[in-house]
């Protein structure tokens, strides 16, 4: 049973850093794309990035780059975000997301909470 | 990018009605387009890709429909299961972009 499990999430101060963890397991790791989606509370979904399987390439939404930086170790089976100069916008519950064929989201995780306020 | 547009944004409806809800994209994303199922609280849960492919699992009720700029997500007969709210999903190009969601609430 594939199983992603967030953590990390919490309270942080406007410019602030925080990092978020993805545990993987049930699935071969190292063969999929993954990638972030969070969600504003009572908002939709909104992509905010992926990594290819071997880490080698990354890609971001124009509102978190040159904030956010995606990463992965394989031999852990570990995603992760390392998310810096965070703005009230920023929060939002965050998943990570398994991608099939780099397109669609056939596994999410449960979210973790991110709440950017002094 | 490309903008997904979902209409209604929320629809009343009682158990054992037929329900459909459009996913409108702002150019044509031939079948690249994926829907999910959201309860409070919860991650999405992955219902069908490529507009109509049924993902193992999925209650044969829901099926998807459509091509283009133009698709439907059909409920045959609401069970009381399904009131939740409802995404699709471009993946024709990046970024991914999602529509707004409709509600499904009972009646």
């Amino acid at each position: 049973e594939v199983q992603l499990v967030e953590s990390g999430g919490g309270l942080v101060q406007p410019g602030g850093s925080l990092r978020l963890s993805c545990a993987a397991s049930g699935f071969t790791f190292n063969t999929y794309w993954m990638h972030w989606v969070r969600q504003a509370p009572g908002k939709g979904l909104v992509w905010v990035s992926r990594i290819k399987s071997d880490g080698s390439s990354a890609t971001y939404a124009d509102s978190v780059t040159g904030r956010f930086t995606i990463s992965r170790d394989n031999a852990k089976n570990m995603l992760y975000l390392e998310m810096n100069s965070l703005r009230a916008e920023d929060t939002a519950v965050y998943y990570c997301s398994r991608v099939q064929y780099n397109s669609y989201f056939d596994s999410w995780g449960q979210g973790t909470l991110v709440t950017v306020s002094s | 990018d490309i903008q997904m547009t979902q209409s209604p944004s929320t629809l009343s409806a009682s158990v054992g009605d037929r329900v459909t809800i459009t996913c409108r994209a702002s150019q044509s994303i031939s079948s690249w387009l994926a829907w999910y199922q959201q309860k409070p609280g919860k991650a999405p849960k992955f219902l069908i890709h490529k507009a109509s492919s049924l993902e193992s699992g999925v209650p044969s009720r829901f099926s998807g429909s459509g091509s283009g700029t133009e698709f439907t997500l059909t409920i045959s007969s609401l069970q009381p299961d399904d009131f939740a709210t409802y995404y699709c999903q471009q993946y024709n190009s990046y970024p991914l972009t999602f529509g707004g969601g409709t509600k499904v609430e009972i009646k």
